[in-house]
């Protein structure tokens, strides 16, 4: 059963302060991602990852930065936290095929984060 | 990039009538079409999915019918429950994405008792 971890449910947080949001999956899984929802938004991609150390731009990654430095660890990280960042924060995982078939994402329980 | 339209947004239904969600989408390449179900303050997870050699596929309550030609697919669930209250999103996505899928806004669907 694939487990999906995400450091912490509930976060808050001062405008300027540098945040780390932390995701970890324990199925060996080659690609991660982070995204936010929003009301009425859906889920937005910020950024994801492929590889160890490899990182790709989702739809939204302006004000946000990444780092993968061990497969079943992805963080996201807000190098200047702003009140428009207030959101809920979702990470996923899933497998790489060698046929590169796209395959389930699973889900971590989401950070809910709050700048004042 | 892929663009996926999801309607309606809200959807009600009394409890044992049917549902109905719609998604087009726009690249002609996608070939996986996940529905995802998310209940209120869970995370979402895969309820049903689809690949492009197959037009539809069921699984209890819920099936799920692709139209290649139109670019559009469609959640189908009889029978309804109170549980099946959640959001519903769409998603599409082909090989070359490394896995990304391109998700619809999200509909909520409420069943009345």
């Amino acid at each position: 059963d694939v487990k999906v971890t995400q450091s912490s449910r509930y976060l808050v947080k001062r405008t300027g302060e540098k945040v780390f949001l932390e995701c970890v999956q324990d199925m060996d899984h080659e690609n991660m991602f982070w995204y936010r929802q929003d009301p009425g938004l859906g889920l937005r991609l910020i950024y994801f990852s492929y590889d160890v150390k490899m990182k790709e731009k989702g739809d939204i990654p302006e004000g946000y930065s990444v780092s993968r430095e061990k497969k079943e660890r992805f963080s996201l990280i807000l190098e200047s936290a702003s009140t428009n960042q207030t959101s809920m924060y979702l990470c996923a995982s899933s497998l790489l095929t060698l046929r590169l078939t796209p395959e389930t994402q699973y889900f971590g329980p989401g950070t809910r984060l709050l700048v004042l | 990039g892929e663009n996926v339209e999801q309607h309606p947004s809200t959807l009600s239904v009394q409890e044992g009538d049917s549902a109905v969600i719609k998604c087009t989408y726009s690249d002609s390449a996608s070939n996986y079409f996940p529905w995802y179900k998310q209940e209120l303050g869970k995370r979402p997870q895969l309820i049903i999915d689809i690949r492009s050699n197959v037009g539809e596929k069921k699984d209890q309550r819920i099936a799920v019918t692709l139209n290649k030609t139109a670019k559009h697919f469609s959640l189908h669930i009889t029978e309804t429950q109170p549980e099946d209250s959640a959001v519903y999103f769409c998603a599409a996505s082909r090989g070359s994405t490394l896995g990304r899928l391109y998700f619809g806004r999200g509909t909520q669907l409420t069943v009345w008792p």
